[in-house]
């Protein structure tokens, strides 16, 4: 099993610029979760998909920040526009019904 | 709503010393409780977890934590600390209805040889 796949797993982008954050989740999982870690916040749900359908998004910071799930094997969280203070480092996490969370390497986000 | 406290930020050790880190939890109903570790650079990956049964969960590299309902608390206890352990430890309740998994803001743990 290749794990929770995650792409980019650097991205460096200007402030202004529409940034796209991959997510591939464990085949046969049916629940998706996009987290975010700062220094400051520690890890933030974002957002949280179960059988491909968002359940609580209520962790998304702005409207800036959007997130689906056209399938299951696949998800993306888009920042347009992105700022400064998106920086930080973006994991994704899949997992089939009550069992643990298993987590992608994370994208880490540079915003400048 | 569910919400989990971590007491400790930042924990100092030298090897060998025996380790305790707290986890305070609310929540209306009945949880599941998980530790996880994350290691410089690394992802999050599962200590261990408490579904149900016996409160004294063991989890790998000699973790254990103790359940005690009374108290809503889920303490990490590791008898004899090493330089390996040094990582940050996150604290997750949740909901046995729900997906959802809240994070503890983490305890980041040094252990000097």
């Amino acid at each position: 099993d290749a794990g929770v796949i995650q792409s980019p797993r650097h991205e460096v982008t200007e402030m202004g610029q529409e940034v796209t954050l991959r997510c591939k989740p464990i085949s046969g999982h049916n629940s998706l979760f996009w987290y975010r870690q700062t220094m400051m916040r520690g890890l933030e749900l974002l957002i949280y998909f179960n059988n491909n359908v968002p359940i609580d998004d209520s962790g998304m910071p702005e409207d800036r920040f959007s997130a689906k799930m056209p399938n299951a094997s696949f998800s993306t969280l888009k920042i347009q526009p992105s700022e400064p203070r998106d920086s930080a480092v973006y994991f994704c996490a899949s997992t089939l019904n009550e069992s643990p969370l298993h987590f992608g390497n994370g994208t880490r986000l540079t915003v400048t | 709503a569910q919400s989990v406290s971590q007491h400790n930020h930042h924990v100092i050790l030298s090897e060998a010393a025996s380790l305790e880190l707290g986890c305070n939890y609310s929540y209306g109903g009945t949880v599941n409780l998980f530790w996880y570790v994350q290691y410089p650079g690394q992802h999050l990956q599962l200590l261990l977890k408490y579904f149900s049964g016996d409160p004294l969960v063991k989890g790998i590299k000699g973790f254990e934590a103790e359940f005690i309902k009374s108290k809503f608390s889920f303490n990490l206890r590791k008898p004899s600390v090493q330089w390996s352990d040094t990582a940050e430890y996150f604290c997750a309740p949740r909901g046995t209805n729900t997906d959802k998994l809240i994070f503890g803001t983490g305890t980041r743990l040094q252990v000097f040889p």
